[in-house]
């Protein structure tokens, strides 16, 4: 299985600044990458696809990059709805896996 | 717009089944793959498998081969997800999701159910 590692397990910012979250792969899963945030109480929402393809709906601030092993989700001016935890996903092989996530914090 | 319904909450007794019940609407179901990820408290995302509503076929993670079963019915455009011979560690909200490209397998989730809050304590 493809273990998928994300850092850092917390992020600590401020509205306004840019956050970088990174997403690590065990092995290549070519662009087959998805990032998903997660309020509390609330089920993930789709935010990247194809590892850099914005969602429908989700704005522009949200970027991701990446291919094989190495991804990276930039937010580039936290909003204070911006605070939650983000997963990264994998779905190359099966089983489909999840980072751990990180919890981006005010 | 495109919804996925999950049933409400359930309490069971170590041993007992689950089953999990998750409504589409605003789509054709027969088009996508329809997956089942849980949470347990306070932790991440974990895939359970998928099930194809155009033909039944399912497929399940190997941690949960013998005791899951994934099935549909598109009459009532509801697919259902059980899981036998539960553990105090099987407590977590558990999530219907809809692969995001149509006929695709390889593919991520773009609509999520509400959640079903399943918890096992004797």
């Amino acid at each position: 299985e493809i273990v998928m590692t994300q850092s850092p397990a917390t992020l600590s910012m401020s509205p306004g600044e840019r956050a970088t979250l990174s997403c690590r792969a065990s092995q290549s899963v070519s662009t087959k990458l998805a990032w998903f945030q997660q309020k509390p109480g609330q089920p993930p929402r789709l935010l990247i696809y194809g590892a850099s393809t914005r969602a429908t709906g989700i704005p522009a601030r949200f970027s991701g990059s990446g291919s094989g092993t190495e991804f990276t989700l930039s937010i580039s001016s936290l909003q204070s709805e911006d605070f939650a935890v983000f997963y990264c996903q994998q779905y190359n092989n099966w089983p489909y896996t999840f980072g751990q996530g990180t919890k981006l914090e005010i | 717009q495109v919804q996925l319904l999950q049933s409400g909450a359930e309490v069971k007794k170590p041993g007992a089944s689950m089953k999990v019940s998750c409504k589409a609407s605003g789509y054709s179901i027969t088009g996508y793959y329809l997956h089942w990820v849980r949470q347990a408290p306070g932790q991440g995302l974990e895939w359970m498998g998928w099930i194809n509503p155009n033909n039944g076929g399912p497929n399940y993670a190997q941690k949960f081969q013998g005791r899951v079963t994934m099935t549909s019915d598109t009459s009532i455009t509801t697919i259902y997800m059980e899981l036998s011979r539960l553990r105090s560690d099987d407590t977590a909200v558990y999530y219907c999701a809809k692969g995001r490209s149509r006929y695709e397998i390889w593919e991520t989730f773009d609509i999520w159910g509400q959640g079903t809050m399943v918890t096992v304590s004797s």
